[in-house]
């Protein structure tokens, strides 16, 4: 166990539709990434929040947004969903954002499989 | 695009070591080396980690050439449980950077 929580585990959706994908990061972490895995793209970075501020953004489409609440949970917020926004979405957290002598090892989620049908 | 370079796919005999080797001739001063692993769907799954010295924990031991242009994983004595995609991603250790994932290496130990 990571200790990295997300929900739900499964979705099923159709497209067009709008869904939230929730993470709970370890405790004490402040850094927050999702990343998107499909079987044709393979892992995929799309956005980082640290201590409720956002990051880097990676691969993430317009239609895709996120955030990071006070309490250092994350949601990830997929719209307009299309068949091609069927993968598995990991959320995975790490200590700290910076510093020289912080490990920032991610630790990763079970992860969310989205089916959009 | 991925710094690194793995074999595709290794096979190994459960009870073995299995060594896993990967390249990063670009890697920069700063740049640890970092395995994971992901077995089936599941999470990647942090093993180690190592800058220029060889390191061991529970899991693994990682091997970094004096160059660092290569390393290698080991797993002493492989279990069927072992049987996972490996990722080697080199990444520098502050400023929390994401991890960029290539396809790995699927290793599959054998009974």
């Amino acid at each position: 166990d990571s200790g990295v929580t997300q929900t739900p585990k499964h979705l099923i959706t159709a497209t067009g539709q709008r869904v939230t994908l929730r993470c709970s990061p370890r405790s004490g972490d402040l850094s927050v990434y999702w990343y998107q895995q499909s079987l044709d793209q393979g892992l995929q970075f799309l956005i980082q929040y640290y201590n409720g501020e956002e990051r880097a953004k990676g691969n993430i489409l317009e239609r895709f947004s996120a955030q990071q609440f006070p309490d250092l949970h994350s949601e990830l917020n997929l719209s307009s969903l299309e068949l091609g926004d069927s993968a598995l979405y990991f959320c995975a957290s790490s200590e700290t954002s910076g510093g020289a002598r912080a490990k920032n090892i991610q630790y990763f989620g079970a992860g969310t499989r989205l089916s959009v049908l | 695009d991925a710094k690194t370079t793995q074999p595709t796919s290794m096979d190994c005999a459960e009870g073995r070591a299995a060594n896993l080797p990967c390249n990063h001739s670009t890697i920069s001063g700063n740049e640890y080396v970092y395995w994971y692993r992901q077995i089936h769907s599941q999470g990647p799954q942090y093993i180690i980690h190592g800058l220029k010295n060889n390191e061991t924990n529970e899991m693994a031991s990682l091997i970094i050439t004096e160059d660092r242009k290569s390393s290698t994983l080991i797993l002493p004595h492989a279990t069927l449980r072992d049987t996972a995609v490996y990722y080697c991603i080199v990444r520098a250790i502050n400023y929390g950077q994401n991890f960029v994932f290539g396809p790995g290496t699927r290793l599959s130990v054998l009974p």
